[in-house]
């Protein structure tokens, strides 16, 4: 079946000016995180998704970050004012459920953001 | 803090056997992971160790000691494919599943 997707694959902007990373998780996959990777860095939780719950947001580096879902499935994160700071590459991940810490997080390709 | 470490970088030949260490502190445990990730490409899953003890499937084995904070990852039988990074990963919540990641164990496999 199909994996996670996310859209675009690459993006260039200037720095001001807002992004919005798309992820389309597995079907029937419950929980949906954000991550992101830097260059010599390892994987950052951003903030993470499980069903209808309030999302953790414990991850986010700013208040420039937000992310929402809607309808349980599709999730966008918005970056406003991108600064150069935040150039990496954003990865989002799934998992059938997010209440037990058992279960595999299976990743997207990822989007690398450059911010010039 | 949270804090999980790895050697950076390791380098093994075809057919041998190498073994990536993983150390971690952290506020909660609720199980291990190890991903591997080539260049470019996303994370594909590996392993998960929440009890202590040595898990095997195939090629790769992972083990875990929850007392000492540490986990290894053993690649048998090493092939050129096997070049990748090696990301050691740790849930820290009962409820809801961030994972903390290390840096990640690049590794080369040369013939």
């Amino acid at each position: 079946g199909a994996g996670v997707s996310q859209s675009p694959s690459n993006k260039v902007t200037e720095k001001g000016k807002d992004v919005e990373l798309r992820c389309d998780p597995i079907s029937g996959h419950t929980a949906l995180y954000w991550y992101r990777q830097s260059l010599g860095q390892g994987l950052e939780f951003l903030i993470y998704f499980q069903g209808n719950s309030a999302p953790d947001k414990s991850g986010l580096p700013s208040d420039r970050f937000s992310a929402e879902r809607t309808g349980g499935s599709v999730s966008t994160l918005t970056i406003q004012r991108t600064q150069q700071e935040d150039s990496a590459v954003y990865l989002c991940a799934s998992s059938l459920e997010g209440t037990s810490g058992s279960y595999e997080q299976y990743f997207g390709p990822g989007t690398r953001l450059t911010v010039t | 803090g949270q804090n999980i470490d790895q050697p950076t970088e390791m380098t093994a030949t075809e057919g041998a056997i190498v073994q990536i260490n993983c150390t971690y502190q952290t506020s909660g445990f609720n199980g291990l992971f190890w991903y591997q990730q080539h260049a470019g490409e996303a994370p594909t899953f590996l392993s998960y160790n929440v009890l202590d003890g040595l898990e095997e499937k195939g090629r790769f084995s992972s083990f875990l000691s929850r007392s000492k904070g540490y986990s290894y990852l053993l690649l048998k039988e090493l092939q050129m494919k096997d070049s990748a990074s090696y990301l050691c990963a740790v849930s820290i919540h009962q409820a809801g599943t961030a994972l903390i990641f290390g840096k990640g164990t690049t590794l080369s496999v040369s013939s």
